[in-house]
Parts: C-alpha cells; structure tokens; sequence
C-alpha cells in the first residue's frame, strides 16, 4: 500500500460545477498536511495547509479526518484556471514530505 | 510570499556532461533546501536533503558522487549532476522552508534536462 494514495483522475468537470478530492495516508503518526498545485511541467505551488479544524481560502475548502487518515479539497465554482494537477502531501514525524501521484483535474468550459 | 529561484530552467547536453543547477532564496534565509526529482507522469521524489555549511543528507538510492549537493550559504544551494547520462534526463526541482521545518515547502520553477 502507497503512504499517500491519490486517484489519479483525470476529472472532467464543467465549469461552475463542485468538485472534492480525498487523499489517503498511511502513518498515524503523520503531522502536518498540505496542498498542492502542479500544472503541467511547472513546479508544484502550495495551495493551502490543511489543519485539523479545517480551513478554507476562497473557494478551496480542506478537511482533515486523523481518524479515518484522509485529507480532502473542495473546489467550489469551479473555473478553467483550476485545471491542473492536485498533490496531497503528508508530513512525517521526522519532517520529511510524502507526496501523493496527484489527481488531474480538467475544467470544460 | 517566499521565492525560491532556480537557473537554469532547460539544459539539453551531451552524454557525459556536468551540469550544475542552482537554488536561490530570494527573499529569505533558508538554513535547509531540498532536492527533487519528477519523471513523466510521477511523484516528486526526494533525492537529498542540503543543510547549510554541512553535508547533504542523500536518500536511498541517490548516489551521493553522481549528484553533488552544495550548499555554501543561508541562500543558496547547488545540485551538480556529474557526467550526466541519458537516464538521468529528468525535471529537477528544489525547495526551501521558511523558518521550522514543520513549515510548507516553497518551490523554485524547476529544471527541465535532457541529456542527448
């Protein structure tokens, strides 16, 4: 089983519509979570953390659930600038970032 | 926001060839940077750790001789891929924290080399 496990997509969403990824880990033990966005053949750029009470920028919206071990992102009104692919990344106890594969996200007008 | 610079953003080189990639903290000391590697449709993938005046901190399966990580002040860190080969053709990322390490990762544009 991967650390961090991601479905991979692509998602093919309208524009305007919701759309919520979940990402999946597997050390109890991990502290700190985040996400990011990577568009294709670009560096990844940080989307937001993820805190245990949850949190919400705009119209991203992250959750944390340490009992199930799986964090997820919202989209709300979705636009073609969204597309891209979504990295869920996990901190261990020793600081070190676990990256999930992604999950390719394609906004159609 | 924090910016991590990178240069050169594309090398196309011969086959045993040297070739040095750099990461700047513009706006920021950063006493850790970190180095990445992403092939075609995977994870990023850590291949070492480069903490300031001291030596790297390889993971597994990285050879510290082939990639060597230099990090000589609070802003900046070099990776040199030594005597490159087609397979080491990859897109080359850095990363630097701001203050703890428990802090988020800010990225540099990357570097995208093809070894011919």
């Amino acid at each position: 089983r991967k650390e961090v496990e991601q479905d991979p997509g692509p998602f093919n969403v309208p524009e305007g519509a919701t759309v919520a990824f979940n990402c999946t880990y597997s050390n109890s033990a991990s502290q700190s979570f985040f996400w990011y966005r990577q568009d294709c053949r670009k560096e990844p750029k940080l989307l937001m953390s993820v805190y245990s009470s949850g949190n919400e920028d705009g119209r991203f919206t992250a959750q944390l659930n340490r009992a199930s071990q799986y964090i997820s992102l919202l989209i709300r009104d979705s636009k073609l600038s969204d597309s891209a692919t979504y990295l869920c990344v996990v901190m261990d106890s020793n600081y070190q970032l676990i990256w999930g594969a992604g999950t390719k996200l394609i906004i159609k007008p | 926001g924090a910016v991590v610079s990178q240069h050169p953003s594309r090398v196309i080189c011969k086959s045993g060839t040297s070739v040095k990639i750099e990461c700047r903290s513009l706006d920021f000391q950063a006493t850790t940077m970190f180095w990445y590697r992403q092939f075609p449709k995977q994870s990023l993938m850590l291949m070492a750790t480069s903490n300031e005046g001291s030596k790297a901190t390889y993971e597994q399966g990285v050879e510290k001789d082939k990639f060597l990580i230099n990090h000589a002040s609070l802003t900046l860190s070099t990776l040199t891929v030594t005597s490159a080969h087609p397979e080491d053709s990859s897109f080359y990322i850095c990363s630097a924290v701001v203050g703890n390490s428990n802090q988020p990762q800010h990225f540099g544009d990357g570097t995208r080399l093809s070894i011919l």
